[in-house]
């Protein structure tokens, strides 16, 4: 099982929105309703920001939101702020009934 | 509150053994599928295996480098996961999470270091 597929970095502006991009195939991303979102500041252990596609776990900022398109997942946080930068991870159940994880994006806010 | 914490790290040479246990508090972890993560330094996250919960038959997968070496099996009595690692490769070295959940990852612990090295 390859992993999925995400862009090594992406940056923005305080205030402004990005998106991140999370692709797969139509065995994993684009067959099931199984992707989640992952934060990670350095050193520290990831927080479960996103499940089944869209939904938020309580305590989870409404700035971050989850959608899924074919094969491509994506990640759209709003209102930049400088402690949303991080490391953001996908991943997606698999046809093989294992586990995926996307490579990674680093987020730099300017 | 939710607690799970990992121990058993170490240094070990190749082809070597280790067992990571991790200890879980704050729900119910008879019910609960338990999963492995690791990160290797400076890289990205890597799901390693999962064990589900008694009721629904406590089966295990695990990603393709690590089957047939790891194995991952749970005590509820005592409320932990364990992963019994062998023939350790040099590649296997990485920080190891243990995380609840089945689709996805909702809480972690707060890692354990597996350097393999001769």
């Amino acid at each position: 099982q390859s992993a999925l597929t995400q862009p090594a970095s992406v940056s923005g502006s305080p205030g402004q929105s990005i998106t991140i991009s999370c692709t797969g195939t139509s065995s994993d991303v684009g067959g099931y309703n199984y992707v989640s979102w992952y934060q990670q500041h350095p050193g520290k252990a990831p927080k479960f920001m996103i499940y089944d596609v869209s939904n938020r776990p309580s305590g989870v900022s409404d700035r971050f939101s989850g959608s899924k398109s074919g094969n491509t997942a994506s990640l759209t946080i709003s209102g930049l702020q400088a402690e949303d930068e991080a490391d953001y991870y996908c991943v997606s159940y698999t046809s093989s009934t294992t586990l995926v994880f996307g490579g990674g994006t680093k987020l730099t806010v300017l | 509150e939710v607690q799970m914490v990992e121990s058993g790290g170490g240094l070990v040479k190749p082809g070597g053994s280790l067992r990571l246990s991790c200890a879980a508090s704050g729900f119910t972890f008879s019910n609960a599928w338990m999963n492995w993560v690791r990160q290797a330094p400076g890289k990205g996250l890597e799901w390693v295996g999962r064990i589900k919960s008694k009721p629904v038959g406590g089966t295990t997968d695990y990603a393709a480098p690590v089957k047939g070496r790891f194995t991952i099996s749970r005590d509820d009595s005592k409320n932990t996961v364990y992963l019994q690692m062998n023939s350790l490769k040099i590649e296997d070295t990485a920080v190891y999470y243990c995380s609840t959940g089945g689709f996805f990852f909702d809480y972690w612990g707060q890692g354990t270091l597996v350097t393999v090295s001769s």
